[in-house]
């Protein structure tokens, strides 16, 4: 398609358990972020990556959240060890390049780990 | 660092009156500046943007925008509300001058049409 796929759409997990999020950006574009959206909220950052290189990481909560874009396209988010304060909608975006461009919003991955 | 506030998290109007949504920012470099809309389930879709030359920007679904530096805001504004209007509206900050790429969401407002 012609827009941000996201999958699953939507994950139910217990908690403890690991998630992967998966992202398929639209073709050619170098710019990939990743956004938290809790209920009734913005979405808030969570990680960049320019192609395959993930500059900025500054918002990923803790350790148990890591991202990879290992071909400068798809990309995965993972939670390890689920908890319930992650329950969340996962955008991810992607924009032709670094500068003034907007950037595309997927559906999102509605997570709730119970 | 850079910042968005929009005041109001929610806004009802009625059906053909003026649509006013406000934001304001905060950022030590030129900023460029966004409105998305999100409808419900969906992802958000860009509204218009702001980076650089003429100030009052045009966007989709006749809505509109003013950069205005000296009071740091980037009002959303249309003129005859339509139903179809009604959502969630995110204004967001981006300076990539310095360094930074991230897009910095306001926490949004919901907008309500009243038939």
């Amino acid at each position: 398609g012609a827009g941000v796929s996201q999958s699953p759409r939507y994950k139910v997990a217990k908690r403890g358990q690991d998630v992967a999020l998966r992202c398929d950006p639209i073709s050619g574009h170098v710019s990939l972020f990743w956004y938290q959206q809790a209920l009734g909220q913005g979405p808030e950052f969570l990680t960049y990556f320019q192609n395959e290189a993930q500059l900025d990481k500054s918002g990923l909560p803790s350790d148990r959240f890591f991202a990879e874009r290992p071909e400068g396209s798809v990309s995965t988010l993972k939670i390890q060890r689920t908890q319930q304060e992650d329950s969340a909608v996962y955008l991810c975006a992607s924009s032709l390049d670094t500068l003034n461009t907007e950037a595309f919003f997927g559906q999102g991955t509605r997570l709730t780990v119970v | 660092a850079q910042s968005v506030t929009q005041l109001g998290s929610h806004v009802s109007v009625s059906e053909g009156a003026l649509v006013l949504l406000r934001c304001n920012y905060s950022s030590s470099v030129p900023p460029y500046l966004f409105w998305y809309v999100q409808y419900p389930n969906q992802g958000l879709q860009l509204l218009l943007k702001y980076t650089t030359g003429a100030t009052l920007v045009k966007g989709i679904n006749g809505f509109e925008a003013e950069f205005k530096k000296s009071e740091t805001s980037f009002h959303l504004t249309k003129p005859s509300a339509h139903m179809s209007d009604a959502a969630e509206y995110f204004c967001a900050v981006r300076t990539p001058t310095s360094g930074t790429y991230k897009y910095i969401f306001g926490t949004g407002t919901r907008l309500k049409v009243l038939a």
